[in-house]
């Protein structure tokens, strides 16, 4: 069964321009939920989609959006870049319930210049 | 002004030598708690969790106990082998918030021959 996929794997960006990551959980998963991890802060929750509806979210501004798709595919998108933006991006998922485990892509390496 | 990084602490330890990696979590909410390994460049790999109704797991050389009363956990790695090098993080979970993990800072685990 394959992993969680994400693309794209490395990204350069400059400030003010937006951007969209891409993460396809594993098959018959429905939960996605995405984490942002940085040096400074760790890895820190951004918010999870379920069935197309946002469950939970992070305490991160409303410039980190999301979506879920019927396929259960997720984007998060993130507009007006600033600098401390600059963080490994990564998108887990679950079958469903909070016991369940989530697993992790590789991740989406998002540099703002 | 400039992020400052986290400093991980470092368990440096002989291969065939047992670790001892240690966690204190913050929510007497959380009732759920899992162990990740995330290696250089690649997302977090789950290694083995734990309920709340649980003090102690086993899986393949690790074993995760749990300390309720002062909000530990702990992951104990036998025979610890050059291929367990990497830095791992403690997550906990709240049965009834979803898939939103809160992450340790994390354990940086060097092998040395």
């Amino acid at each position: 069964k394959a992993g969680v996929t994400q693309t794209p794997r490395y990204l350069i960006k400059t400030r003010g321009q937006q951007v969209t990551l891409s993460c396809s959980p594993i098959s018959g998963h429905r939960s996605v939920s995405w984490y942002q991890q940085t040096p400074g802060q760790g890895l820190q929750f951004l918010f999870e989609y379920f069935s197309e509806t946002q469950r939970n979210k992070g305490n991160f501004p409303g410039r980190f959006s999301g979506r879920q798709f019927s396929n259960s595919r997720s984007e998060m998108n993130v507009s007006t870049l600033e600098l401390g933006d600059s963080a490994l991006y990564l998108c887990a998922s679950t079958i469903r319930y909070s016991t369940d485990t989530q697993y992790f892509g590789p991740g989406t390496r998002l540099t703002v210049l | 002004g400039e992020s400052v990084g986290l400093h991980l602490p470092t368990l440096s330890v002989q291969e065939g030598d047992n670790s001892i990696i240690n966690c204190a979590y913050s929510n007497s909410a959380s009732d759920y708690f899992i162990w990740y390994k995330q290696e250089s460049g690649k997302g977090p790999q789950f290694i083995i969790d734990i309920r709340s109704n649980m003090d102690k797991r086993q899986g393949q050389r690790v074993t995760v106990l749990l300390n309720k009363t002062v909000k530990h956990l702990s992951l104990q790695i036998a025979a610890t082998q050059p291929g367990d090098s990497a830095v791992y993080f403690c997550a906990e979970n709240n049965q009834g918030g979803g898939n939103k993990l809160t992450f340790g800072t994390g354990t940086q685990l060097k092998v040395e021959l």
